[in-house]
């Protein structure tokens, strides 16, 4: 069965600080990896990742893949109050067009 | 730039009543997701449409179904609503030519059923 995991569940940390999101999956027919961030709406596209070893990077956020280790990481650095969200992963399983969703890592940052 | 409009935003019913969630896609986007999320769930797939067929199926309860129209709008309707039905129901549209997973979310309906 297809799944998503992420790792941790929850993350509390002081502005400034850097953090580090994981994402591991077992997608059939995988096509791409996303990563969202979700406040209280809608979640908001970050990034789409197809190849390993190739760093994604908007801002204080980058995020890269690793398909050896059926993995992924989203980095934040120099973390602010507004970057409180909870981050979902998704893994892509191309030939249906379905998204498998994680449970997400809620994150609070703390002035 | 154009977004995802979903409505109504909000929307109270009670048990067995019937609702019915719209969803207009971005401008040129022919794929519609609808996903469903409980308080402090991941969004769970119902159903998707790629060119006014439906394309994939999740786990959309028989009581739902769904359709997308000639102008790729999407209706999402819920009949015989439980209260276990209280959600926030998001469209999310993409290209299906294109399609590498890059959803772009609706605001959302949220759906409380009394």
């Amino acid at each position: 069965e297809d799944k998503v995991v992420q790792s941790p569940l929850s993350l509390v940390v002081h502005e400034g600080d850097t953090v580090t999101l994981n994402c591991s999956y077992e997608v059939t027919n995988f096509r791409s990896l996303l990563w969202y961030k979700q406040e209280k709406k809608a979640p908001t596209f970050l990034f789409m990742l197809t190849s390993s070893g190739i760093e994604k990077k908007s801002g204080r956020l980058s995020s890269i893949l690793d398909k050896k280790e059926l993995s992924s990481i989203l980095n934040i650095t120099a973390t602010q109050t507004g970057d409180s969200a909870i981050y979902l992963c998704a893994g892509n399983a191309g030939n249906n067009r379905k998204l498998i969703w994680g449970l997400g890592t809620s994150l609070a940052v703390n002035p | 730039a154009a977004g995802v409009i979903q409505s109504p935003r909000h929307l109270i019913k009670e048990k067995r009543e019937t609702a019915t969630l719209k969803c207009y896609p971005i401008p040129r986007h022919d794929t519609v997701y609808w996903y469903q999320q409980g308080p402090g769930q991941d969004p769970q797939f119902l159903i998707s449409f790629y060119e006014k067929m439906q394309s994939d199926k999740g786990s959309i309860p028989d009581r739902f179904s769904a359709q997308q129209f000639s102008d790729y709008h999407s209706e999402l309707n819920m009949s015989s609503l439980e209260l276990g039905d209280s959600a926030l129901y998001f469209c999310a549209s993409t290209s299906g030519t294109k399609f590498g997973g890059e959803l772009f979310f609706g605001e959302g309906s949220r759906l409380t059923v009394l």
